[in-house]
């Protein structure tokens, strides 16, 4: 069975880094693309850029190119997001999605990770 | 960048055929595909290239594509497809990939 599992809920301080992980499961996980997809309060999804776990090749949106880095350890089976000095609009939902074989979908999500930035 | 257009809410009666609309310049020449969100829960994927249906998905649920609209349509509506609906391609040019903004599926 495929799964992709998030790290829990955060709750971090403006100005302060993070790192948040999807472990995938029961596939190999260097053959599918990751994704990462930003759901802020009430809002819509928002694609924020991929990972190709075998080579770590990565693709940002131009909304999310340089605010934050998407990096994987294909020895664990793991694909990471990561701030460096968090804001609190960062506050939102976020979800790793495994891209299909063609890669233009998502046919398989984490459970989501909250980020929640406040002061 | 390619937009993706969708109303903000739909709403039916049970038993009834939803339609729900995403529009883009000439987004029939694209792929597009469709997930449902409900309340607290990760999107799900419900139709693939246009109008595929993964392993899972009621045939109520169908998709087309041309032109510049794609629509997914959900026929005899029950009240547990309320949901959000959120339209989706990649540009394989860029190699962005897009959602639409989602659409509010609201059973009466």
């Amino acid at each position: 069975e495929v799964q992709l599992v998030q790290s829990g809920a955060e709750v971090k301080k403006p100005g302060e880094s993070l790192r948040i992980s999807c472990k995938g499961s029961g596939y190999s996980f260097t053959s599918y693309w990751i994704s990462w997809v930003r759901q802020m309060p009430g809002k819509g999804l928002e694609w924020m850029g991929r990972i190709d776990p075998s080579d770590s090749y990565t693709n940002y949106s131009p909304s999310f190119q340089g605010h934050v880095t998407i990096s994987a350890d294909k020895s664990i089976s793991t694909a990471y997001l990561q701030w460096s000095s968090l804001k609190a609009s960062d506050t939102a939902m976020y979800y790793c999605a495994r891209h299909s074989g063609s890669g233009s979908y998502f046919n398989y999500w984490g459970q989501g990770t909250l980020v929640t930035v406040s002061s | 960048s390619y937009v993706l257009t969708q109303p903000p809410s739909v709403s039916v009666a049970p038993g009834k055929t939803a339609r729900i609309t995403c529009g883009g310049n000439n987004i029939g020449s694209k792929s597009v595909h469709w997930y449902q969100q409900k309340p607290g829960q990760a999107p799900v994927l419900v139709i693939y290239y246009d109008s595929d249906r993964p392993s899972g998905i009621p045939e109520r649920f169908s998709g087309s594509n041309s032109g510049n609209t794609a629509t997914l349509t959900i026929s005899r509506v029950e009240a547990g497809d309320e949901a959000d609906y959120y339209c989706q391609v990649w540009d394989s040019s860029s190699d962005h990939l897009m959602f639409g903004g989602g659409t509010k599926l609201t059973v009466l």
